[in-house]
C-alpha cells in the first residue's frame, strides 16, 4: 500500500492567481498521477508525471496552465496557473502500487473567486 | 482507448433493500476492475477489485462485483444496504501500470 499526503486540503484564491500542490508519497514510486474532479463529476487526468522527464498531458490539459514537477520518487507538485472560476475543483495525486492498484491522496479541494 | 460506463447517475433504494450498480467497460486488452467509493466531502477509497482469479469479489462491507468478460460488465451488488451506505459510487478500469480510467459515478442514496 501507499500513503500519500497532500498539501494544502483546501484553498481559496483570487482569479489570476497561481496554486502549488504537493504530493508526498510514503514510498518510491515510478508514476504519479494528478486528477481533476469538477464539482458534481467524476476524476479526469490531468497528466502523469514520471520522476527524471516531462509530464505526459492527456487531451485537454496544457503544461501553461498546469505545470507539474517531479523531483525525486516520492515527491510532485502541481500548478494550477492563471486561476479562473472554472478551475474550482478538487485535485488528487495518486500512485499506483505494484502496478494493479491505485491510491490517492484526500485531495485538494480548490475554490477560485 | 479505454472507456466506463456507469449506466445510472443516481439510485434510490431503502433501506434494507438490494442494490445493484452498474458498469460496463470496454478495453481492447486484458484490464483491471476496481470500485471506489467517495462519502461526502470525503476522499475516494477503494471498495474492491479484479485483478485475476474467481470473478467474483467481495468487500468487508458486504459489497460484490462480478467481472463477466463476455458482457464486459462489472456490477456492483449488496443484498441489503445501510443509510451509511449513502455515497457516491465510481467504477474504474486500469490496463497493467497504467492509468485508471473512471466512470461518472453513481449517488446511491439510501433512504430511511
Amino acid at each position: 500500500s501507499a500513503v500519500i499526503s497532500q498539501k494544502p486540503s483546501r484553498d481559496i484564491c483570487q482569479r489570476g492567481t497561481s496554486l502549488t500542490i504537493q504530493c508526498q508519497v510514503d514510498s518510491q514510486v515510478t508514476m504519479m498521477f494528478w486528477y481533476r474532479q469538477q464539482p458534481g463529476q467524476s476524476l479526469t487526468l490531468i497528466a502523469t508525471a514520471n520522476q527524471g522527464s516531462e509530464a505526459t498531458y492527456e487531451s485537454g490539459f496544457v503544461i501553461d496552465k498546469f505545470p507539474i514537477s517531479r523531483p525525486n520518487l516520492t515527491f510532485s507538485t502541481l500548478t494550477v496557473s492563471n486561476m479562473s472560476p472554472e478551475d474550482s475543483s478538487i485535485y488528487l495525486c495518486s500512485v499506483n502500487s505494484g502496478d494493479t492498484e491505485a491510491f490517492f491522496g484526500q485531495g485538494t479541494r480548490l475554490t477560485v473567486v | 482507448a479505454q472507456s466506463v460506463t456507469q449506466l445510472d447517475s443516481q439510485v434510490p433504494v431503502f433501506e434494507e433493500a438490494p442494490v445493484e450498480l452498474r458498469c460496463n467497460y470496454s478495453s481492447s486488452v486484458s484490464v483491471y476492475l476496481f470500485w471506489y467509493v467517495q462519502y461526502p466531502n470525503q476522499g475516494l477509497q477503494l471498495l474492491l477489485k479484479y485483478l485475476s482469479g474467481s470473478t467474483l469479489v467481495k468487500s468487508i462491507n458486504g459489497f460484490e462485483a462480478e467481472f463477466n468478460k463476455s458482457q464486459t460488465s462489472f456490477h456492483l451488488r449488496k443484498p441489503s444496504v445501510h443509510i451509511s451506505d449513502t455515497a457516491e459510487y465510481f467504477c474504474a478500469v486500469m490496463e497493467y501500470g497504467n492509468k485508471l480510467v473512471f466512470g461518472a459515478g453513481t449517488i446511491l442514496r439510501v433512504k430511511s
